[in-house]
């Protein structure tokens, strides 16, 4: 079974720009949540998704969004990006609510605002 | 802040010592989660332990709960240089059950 998929790998971006990372759940997983880690504030989450709805939102600005489509792949897009939005962004996906089951990793899109 | 805090932020030992590494957390919660990562990759899940459960064992992985200290422990036995990575809790709140907090972690470096 093939593992949770990301794209890109790695992005630079400029300050002020958008951008949209892309993520591909395990088959049959309806649960699909995002991360950004950073070295000062650690693994944060930003939004989990399942049967494309979101069901929960961490302390993020209006800037980061997300959507889920019908086969359960996922989007999140960044607006306005500021310096401080360098991280590397993990997508995990769970067979339902991640909150009960294990999530599988996928290993993230750097991404880089000069 | 009602992550669970790892402790110690790091940890160097020899291959063969066993490694423990402790979460701490505020509130009540309803599982505890561990995870390891490999320096700038995706984490790996390895064990989620409810909070009606006291222990649980994966390989040379225990896991312990403590609900009244608020605290869990992992423990790795055996350790390989392979079990260099960082380590980290995620806890689920009761009061909050959708949503995943993440300590800092913890360093393990296991010499070869």
């Amino acid at each position: 079974k093939a593992g949770v998929t990301q794209t890109p790998r790695y992005l630079i971006k400029t300050r002020g720009q958008q951008v949209t990372l892309s993520c591909s759940p395990i088959s049959g997983h309806r649960s699909v949540s995002w991360y950004q880690q950073t070295p000062g504030q650690g693994l944060q989450f930003l939004f989990e998704y399942f049967s494309e709805t979101q069901r929960n939102k961490g302390n993020f600005p209006g800037r980061f969004s997300g959507r889920q489509f019908s086969n359960s792949r996922s989007e999140m897009n960044v607006s306005t990006l500021e310096l401080g939005d360098s991280a590397l962004y993990l997508c995990a996906s769970s067979l339902r609510l991640a909150s009960s089951y294990e999530q599988y990793f996928g290993p993230g899109t750097r991404l880089t605002v000069t | 802040s009602q992550q669970g805090e790892e402790d110690p932020q790091a940890l160097s030992i020899q291959e063969g010592e066993n490694a423990t590494m402790n979460c701490s957390y505020k509130t009540s919660i309803n599982n505890l989660q561990w995870y390891r990562q490999n320096s700038g990759r995706g984490l790996v899940h390895l064990i989620l332990i409810r909070s009606n459960e006291r222990e649980k064992h994966s390989g040379r992985l225990r896991v312990t709960l403590d609900t009244s200290k608020k605290s869990s422990s992992l423990l790795i036995t055996a350790s390989r240089a392979a079990d260099t990575a960082s380590y980290f809790c995620a806890t689920v709140f009761e009061d909050n059950f959708n949503k995943f907090y993440f300590g800092s972690g913890t360093k393990l470096n296991v010499k070869p």
